[in-house]
């Protein structure tokens, strides 16, 4: 069983439009959340991290995490096809694991004009 | 802030040879760093993570005799791929991880393309 899985996608969305992208992650002692972002041929840059339950929101990205259910979303508002990435949701279990993160497969995202 | 950089971005050697890239955290000191390692359409590979001052602790199946990591400082670590060989051809990515409201939250480098002839 996979321990942080994102729906692979690939998720289509015309411009302008919402992208949402969704998480889970089975170790419930996980404490903080990473959104990156990756463009082909280039290394993960951050996006958004999180660590309490609720929604936080910069700009046109809005992460939300929801501990009981285990799972952690990114939308995207104003979708641009500059958006277009792979999006690689991560996660830290927090303790003696010096940062270490877990990542998901990312799920490809195309915002088409 | 947050900047990490990585030298060379693009390498080609011949089969045999030794290759360092160096992993540098500009404007925070960094006490862990982790070296990835990324095949074409694949998903990061953690390699090993890197601590200033002791040894590297090494993901199961990668050897650390042909990866070499070393991290002589809080800003620095380098990573040397020893009698490297076409299969060792590969994006190898750092990141470095500063410490902020989410804990230890990790900032990537550029990553450096290996080519192995």
């Amino acid at each position: 069983q996979k321990e942080v899985e994102q729906n692979s996608g690939p998720l289509s969305v015309p411009e302008g439009a919402i992208a949402s992208l969704n998480c889970t992650y089975s170790d419930r002692g996980s404490q903080s959340f990473f959104w990156y972002r990756q463009y082909s041929g280039k290394s993960p840059e951050l996006i958004m991290f999180i660590y309490s339950n609720g929604d936080k929101e910069d700009g046109r990205f809005t992460a939300q995490l929801n501990k009981a259910s285990q799972y952690v979303s990114l939308l995207i508002r104003d979708s641009q096809p500059s958006d277009s990435a792979t999006y690689l949701c991560a996660v830290n279990a927090g303790g003696t694991s010096y940062g270490k993160l877990t990542f998901g497969q990312g799920t490809i995202l195309t915002v088409h004009p | 802030g947050a900047v990490v950089s990585q030298h060379p971005s693009r390498v080609i050697c011949k089969s045999g040879t030794s290759v360092k890239i160096e992993c540098r955290s500009l404007d925070f000191q960094a006490t862990t760093m982790f070296w990835y390692r990324q095949f074409p359409k694949k998903s990061l590979m953690l390699m090993a993570t890197s601590n200033e001052g002791s040894k590297a602790t090494y993901e199961q199946g990668v050897e650390k005799d042909k990866f070499l990591i070393n991290h002589a400082s809080l800003t620095l670590s380098t990573l040397t791929v020893t009698s490297a060989h076409p299969e060792d051809s590969s994006f190898y990515i750092c990141s470095a991880a500063n410490t902020g409201l989410a804990g230890e939250t990790q900032y990537f480098g550029p990553g450096t393309r290996l080519l192995v002839l």
